[in-house]
């Protein structure tokens, strides 16, 4: 069973281009989270996703950011206008229909402002 | 949404047995603690979920008094390539993405 995957691993934009973040969850999963983590920092929650649907968005900044996870295919956390604080490392985690809150994380990508 | 308080850093050697202790004071009902493993330039790894008592698995175990508003985590016979950070999250299905892993533990093995 394959883990979390994440693309790309590392992703350079420069100010004002958008920048597109893909996580295909484990088999079987159909809860997706997004996180951001900046250099010596913990992680930070963004978002939380299920199929189609949008369940916890408070970690997400008001502008410029969305995430979807559609019926079909990975989920998308897309940044429109990058500016250089965006620079970060951005990992999805995925966890089955179950009770427990067990996640499983992604190797992250790595994204870079120039 | 409980907040953990965990030690900053701890040092060990290898061989030794590491107890790394995190504090939940306001754990509610539906709560499970859950520890993450984080090597640089990776995204963390499950290590270990309980909701009371003891729980062991082949790479770790967590002790829950009846409390609950502690629980350490006990990592038996460290080596070098155990040396990472460490992190407590306390919630439920509905919560538990909202917790920040704060800044853990960073627990660094020596030779």
């Amino acid at each position: 069973n394959a883990g979390v995957m994440q693309n790309p691993r590392h992703l350079v934009r420069r100010r004002g281009q958008e920048a597109r973040l893909r996580c295909s969850p484990m088999k079987g999963h159909s809860h997706v989270y997004w996180y951001r983590q900046l250099p010596e920092e913990g992680l930070k929650f963004m978002v939380y996703l299920q199929k189609e649907n949008i369940i916890d968005e408070s970690g997400m900044p008001k502008e410029r950011f969305s995430a979807e996870f559609p019926k079909e295919g990975p989920s998308i956390l897309r940044i429109q206008q990058v500016v250089r604080g965006d620079s970060a490392a951005y990992f999805c985690a995925s966890s089955p229909p179950s009770t427990t809150p067990t996640q499983y994380f992604g190797p992250g990508t790595r994204l870079l402002v120039l | 949404l409980a907040k953990t308080t965990q030690p900053i850093s701890m040092d060990s050697y290898e061989g030794q047995e590491v107890n790394i202790t995190c504090s939940h004071n306001n754990i509610a009902t539906n709560d499970y603690i859950t520890w993450y493993q984080q090597f640089p330039s990776q995204g963390p790894r499950f290590i270990i979920q309980g909701y009371k008592t003891k729980v062991t698995n082949e790479v770790a175990s967590l002790f829950i008094p009846a409390d609950r508003k502690s629980s350490t985590l006990s990592l038996p016979r460290v080596s070098l390539s155990d040396t990472a950070v460490y992190y407590c999250l306390v919630g439920d299905r509905t919560n538990a993405g909202k917790s920040t892993f704060g800044d853990g533990t960073t627990l660094t093995v020596k030779p």
